[in-house]
Formats: C-alpha cells, structure tokens, sequence
C-alpha cells in the first residue's frame, strides 16, 4: 500500500546551520507530495508542496524536490533559525475524488542559539 | 477569511461515555477530513466528508462516527470511549474540487479519556 517513510528526531541544530529531513514514499502512480509542519499546541500547517516529478516546492526558505526515480521529496533549508523548531511531517494524497492524506510518523527540529 | 475552527479544544470524558466533536471548515470549502493524532500512530485518517456524503474512511472501529451538515460544518462521534482513544482530533478543509490539493487544518481537540 502507499505509505511515507521520515527519519527518525529528533534533528538538533545550532542556527544558522542547513537543514535536511529526509522523505521516501511508497506509492503506485503520481501521488501529490506536501511537508506539513506543527508548532507546539497548534495544528498543521502546510508548509509546501510538490504535484508532479521534478516539481520544486518551497516557502519560507524551505524546499523540497518531487524526485520519482528515488521515491524521494528531502526538506532542506540553507540556514535554520530558533523560530524553525517544530515538528514537520511529510504526506502524501492522490487528488481527485479524495482528500486523505498519507503522513509520515514525523521528525521534530530543536533549534538552539 | 476565517481559518479552520474546533470546537471544544480540550475535553476529559470518562470510559464508556461518548463524545461529540466540532469543526467548522472555511467558508466556501466542501470537503472536510478528520485525523487522530497519538504519539505511537501519529497521524491516521478517520474520514472524510463531501457535500454532506462520506467520500472516505478510514481503519477505525464503528465507534467512530461522523456527518456533515448543509453548511459544510462537520461532527464526528466517537460511543463507548476507550482509554485509547485518547488524542488530538485534527479537523481539516479544502475547497473538494478534483484539482485542489491544499488542505487547512483546525488547531485541533485534544479528548482526554479517563
């Protein structure tokens, strides 16, 4: 079945540091890929998202690449600051007819001055 | 344009009540999907909800339930609460159409089983 693989957190860094969280999926077809993210008490929030193979998502400094021939959608961000701590789940869906969304089981990002 | 809405945000019920949740997508939006969020299965689709009609479900017992109303607003229900069933509920809106993809989530309500 589909599904989506993280690594596992938490990611610890210094600010200023790049940032990657890594990203496979299982999928059959051309799914839609997003990086959600959720900061302390609150819900989700999209962060970015990807539709097609090669698609480059990117927001806030964030990005992501849909890469189909490694299954692959990394977050990466050149210089992280304190503000970037939270927990950031990648996800998948098939649009069209549904909404569901497929999460990974999410990586948290400790950012420290 | 006013987000997601949940209402209550936080709720403590005890074993074998039952309990009703409430969201409130964005105006103008048709779709609306719940999760549940736990620390050992993250994140699981509940249901998803279309023009008052259930257009997906999840792997959940029959003790969860849910509907939509005319206005889009949704509930679900869960009967007979379990200590499992402890967890944040996300609600979560889109637009429904077969090109949107983006989805706003609800700050969440976080139930509590005692």
């Amino acid at each position: 079945g589909n599904s989506v693989t993280q690594m596992e957190g938490p990611v610890t860094l210094s600010e200023e540091a790049f940032l990657t969280i890594n990203c496979t999926y299982t999928a059959t077809g051309y799914p839609s890929l997003f990086w959600y993210v959720q900061y302390p008490g609150e819900g989700l929030q999209l962060l970015l998202k990807a539709t097609k193979a090669d698609d480059k998502g990117s927001n806030k400094g964030f990005e992501a690449t849909y890469r189909k021939e490694t299954t692959s959608f990394h977050l990466e961000k050149g210089s992280v600051q304190v503000s970037d701590s939270a927990v950031y789940f990648c996800a998948l869906n098939y649009p069209g007819g549904t909404d569901k969304l497929i999460f990974g089981t999410g990586t948290r990002l400790q950012v420290f001055p | 344009k006013a987000g997601v809405t949940q209402t209550p945000r936080y709720l403590i019920k005890t074993r074998g009540q039952q309990v009703t949740l409430s969201c409130s997508p964005i105006s103008g939006h048709r779709s609306v999907s719940w999760y549940q969020q736990t620390p050992g299965q993250g994140l699981q689709f509940l249901f998803e909800y279309f023009s008052e009609t259930q257009r997906n479900k999840g792997n959940f017992p029959g003790r969860f339930s849910g509907r939509q109303f005319s206005n889009s607003r949704s509930e679900m229900n869960v009967s007979t609460l379990e200590l499992g069933d402890s967890a944040l509920y996300l609600c979560a809106s889109s637009p429904g159409t077969a090109i949107s993809y983006e989805q706003y989530f609800g700050p969440g309500t976080r139930l509590t089983v005692t």
